[in-house]
């Protein structure tokens, strides 16, 4: 079966650097995508990792290793609207390689 | 252009009614999801539309839930005789080609009594 990993919280403060980690248990899959929910709203992609190695968009960063079963994603210049909840997902190598298998889920919260 | 669009924005019912969810996908996105989030839990994948057929309906909880799309654009979730821990938020996404890059309703909020 396919799992993922991810902290449930995450405490930093305003202009700091964070990494929110996430590991995963799969037999193969396409690619690690992150995805940040705000409270009450609707989740919105961030980046996608198809091949190992590190992948900036920004601020944020996300980071692949798959001989780790690890990726993570990287905030930097923290600001207080990046308070919410960042998902990992991954696309199983199966038939079915349409479905998406979410984290759990980490809740960042920036402090001043 | 538009995003996705869903409605009801919240519903209320009362245990044993039937509700219909809808999802507006953004236009000339092919394939079209169904999750299901509980209060602080991650997204359930629940079904997956491509055009108008369903491969996958696996996720679905049970018989109770189904879903169909039409014209290969919107998609209704229907829930009958709903059941208190049907209560979550359940979201709507596209994609345009590759499903990793999903584009998220903003979800109905659904509460049973």
């Amino acid at each position: 079966g396919q799992s993922l990993e991810q902290p449930s919280e995450v405490t930093a403060v305003e202009g700091a650097i964070v990494q929110i980690n996430c590991t995963y248990q799969t037999s193969g899959f396409y690619g690690l995508s992150w995805y940040q929910q705000h409270d009450g709203g609707a989740p919105t992609f961030l980046s996608y990792n198809a091949l190992d190695g590190l992948e900036e968009t920004g601020r944020f960063s996300s980071f692949l290793s798959r001989s780790d079963s690890y990726g993570y994603l990287l905030l930097q210049e923290l600001q207080m609207k990046d308070s919410a909840s960042y998902f990992c997902a991954v696309r199983p190598r199966m038939d079915s390689s349409y479905k998406l298998i979410f984290g759990s889920g980490t809740r960042l919260l920036v402090r001043p | 252009g538009a995003g996705v669009s869903q409605s009801p924005s919240n519903k209320v019912t009362e245990k044993g009614k039937d509700v219909e969810l809808r999802c507006d996908p953004i236009s000339g996105h092919t394939a079209l999801y169904w999750y299901r989030q509980s209060l602080g839990q991650g997204l359930e994948f629940l079904i997956y539309f491509q055009g108008n057929s369903a491969p996958d309906k696996s996720g679905l909880p049970s018989d109770r839930f189904s879903a169909e799309r039409t014209g290969g654009s919107v998609s209704t979730l229907t829930i009958q005789r709903t059941q208190q821990e049907d209560s979550a938020v359940y979201l709507c996404a596209s994609t345009p080609s590759r499903p990793d890059t999903q584009y998220f309703g903003p979800g109905t909020r659904l509460t049973v009594l």
